[in-house]
């Protein structure tokens, strides 16, 4: 069956050090993959997405790398702060799905 | 302006009771959907409507009975409420452009059953 998951549910970083959130999937058919962010008390926000046809995708402070061969997305953000604190999310689709499979989620933890 | 709205954003109520949820879309999108996020987080989906015709029903049990009057709505209506149903509930909109599927969420329904 269709199953995305992440290899670690909290992670800690200090401030101004670049964290890196990992999720494996395992759905082959998988073409198109987001990362959302969800601060507490509200909904997951869009941050940045990819599809199959490439590896890696950059945006403002985070970069988003995709690993085909191996079924691994991974989101780096750098120079976090503060407001990066929040769950984390990897969610995958493809073409006819009509619907995300959302990852287990990663609690990110900024240190001042 | 307010993408994806959800009303009530909490919800406490007595098991066995009758309750409903709104939720309203203003980005003209076509697919709408319903999600439950439990205590741990995970976020599953349970219904998906286009263009108010149902498309996705999540082995859900019939006591959700999702309603669609037309596409920028999406109610979720839930009868006998139990104490499993506690969660948060988010409803999101989507429309596929150039292969990109990015869902808009609202901020979610804290229901708490007791």
């Amino acid at each position: 069956g269709e199953s995305v998951g992440l290899h670690l549910p909290t992670l800690s970083v200090q401030e101004g050090d670049n964290s890196i959130i990992n999720c494996a999937y395992s759905n082959s058919a998988s073409d198109y993959f987001i990362w959302y962010k969800q601060e507490s008390g509200k909904g997951p926000q869009f941050i940045i997405d990819i599809r199959s046809n490439m590896d890696k995708r950059q945006g403002q402070r985070v970069t988003v790398l995709l690993n085909k061969t191996v079924k691994h997305l991974s989101l780096q953000i750098a120079a976090t702060q503060p407001g990066d604190s929040a769950v984390y999310f990897c969610a995958e689709t493809h073409q006819g799905a009509q619907k995300l499979v959302f990852g287990q989620g990663t609690r990110l933890t900024i240190n001042p | 302006d307010t993408a994806v709205s959800q009303t009530p954003k909490y919800l406490v109520t007595q098991m066995g009771n009758d309750k409903s949820i709104k939720c309203e879309q203003n980005l003209g999108h076509d697919t709408m959907y319903w999600y439950k996020q439990d205590s741990k987080k995970f976020l599953k989906i349970m219904f998906s409507y286009n263009n108010k015709e149902l498309i996705i029903n999540e082995t859900v049990p019939n006591r959700f009975s999702p309603k669609s009057p037309d596409k920028a709505h999406l109610n979720l209506h839930i009868n006998s409420l139990e104490l499993g149903d506690s969660a948060v509930y988010f409803c999101a909109s989507s429309q596929e452009t150039s292969g990109r599927y990015e869902q808009y969420f609202g901020p979610g329904t804290r229901l708490t059953v007791t």
